[in-house]
């Protein structure tokens, strides 16, 4: 299995600030997604990270809200913008190193007071 | 569309005792299926998986799932239940492998009482 890493690990952010996530992958994977879940509740696609393009958002999430970047095949980042408190969730980077399954990072636990 | 319920968001079981997860799923072609296990201020673990061949999957630390197409079903087994299993699990299926995009279920935790 692959190794997926996040920073920050968790944050606790005030109303109408931004906070932007990292995910590191150690090997070079076919695709990456960025999930949402929220507490007590199972995971919710955000978008999927496409290298040196714009990520494709699932329905109910907007760019300008989570703004995504993916410079390279082992590197992306979501930012949530313009904090509130119904943002407080974990965020998960996931990446999928063949046809069939994805790997999962950490988790960042984000909190917005 | 697919999509996956999973029977109980609560299960509780002694040590020692059959671990039975349920799942079951909706997909208009040969699924793949998966299990992951979530422990607490953790992310996903993948458990074992189900893709093609054959239908009873052994997966990391004991546990097992057999895929019944007539069933729609892929279970989670582990015969004997320890305290580490405590954890939430999620079952998640995709329809085939490739770019196709993956659908949890809600999850169910699992309490081992000792």
């Amino acid at each position: 299995s692959a190794v997926i890493s996040q920073k920050p690990s968790r944050d606790i952010c005030q109303r109408g600030t931004s906070l932007t996530i990292q995910c590191q992958v150690d090997s070079q994977v076919t695709m990456m997604f960025w999930y949402r879940q929220q507490p007590g509740q199972s995971l919710t696609l955000i978008a999927t990270a496409n290298q040196g393009s714009e990520a494709t958002y699932e329905s109910g999430f907007v760019i300008d809200k989570f703004p995504i970047s993916r410079p390279n095949l082992t590197f992306s980042t979501l930012t949530v913008s313009n904090m509130s408190p119904e943002d407080s969730s974990i965020y998960l980077c996931s990446g999928k190193f063949n046809t069939d399954t994805q790997y999962f990072g950490p988790g960042t636990r984000l909190t917005v007071l | 569309a697919q999509s996956v319920t999973q029977l109980g968001s609560h299960v509780s079981v002694s040590e020692g005792a059959l671990v039975l997860l349920r799942c079951n799923y909706s997909s208009s072609v040969p699924p793949y299926l998966f299990w992951y296990v979530q422990y607490p201020n953790q992310g996903l673990q993948l458990l074992l998986k189900y893709t093609t061949g054959a239908t009873l999957v052994k997966g990391i630390n004991g546990f097992e799932a057999e895929f019944k197409k007539s069933e729609t079903s892929f279970h989670l087994t582990k015969p004997s239940a320890h305290m580490s299993d405590a954890a939430e699990y999620f079952c998640a299926v995709s329809e085939g492998g490739g770019y196709q995009k993956v659908t949890f279920g809600t999850g169910t935790k699992l309490q081992v009482i000792p």
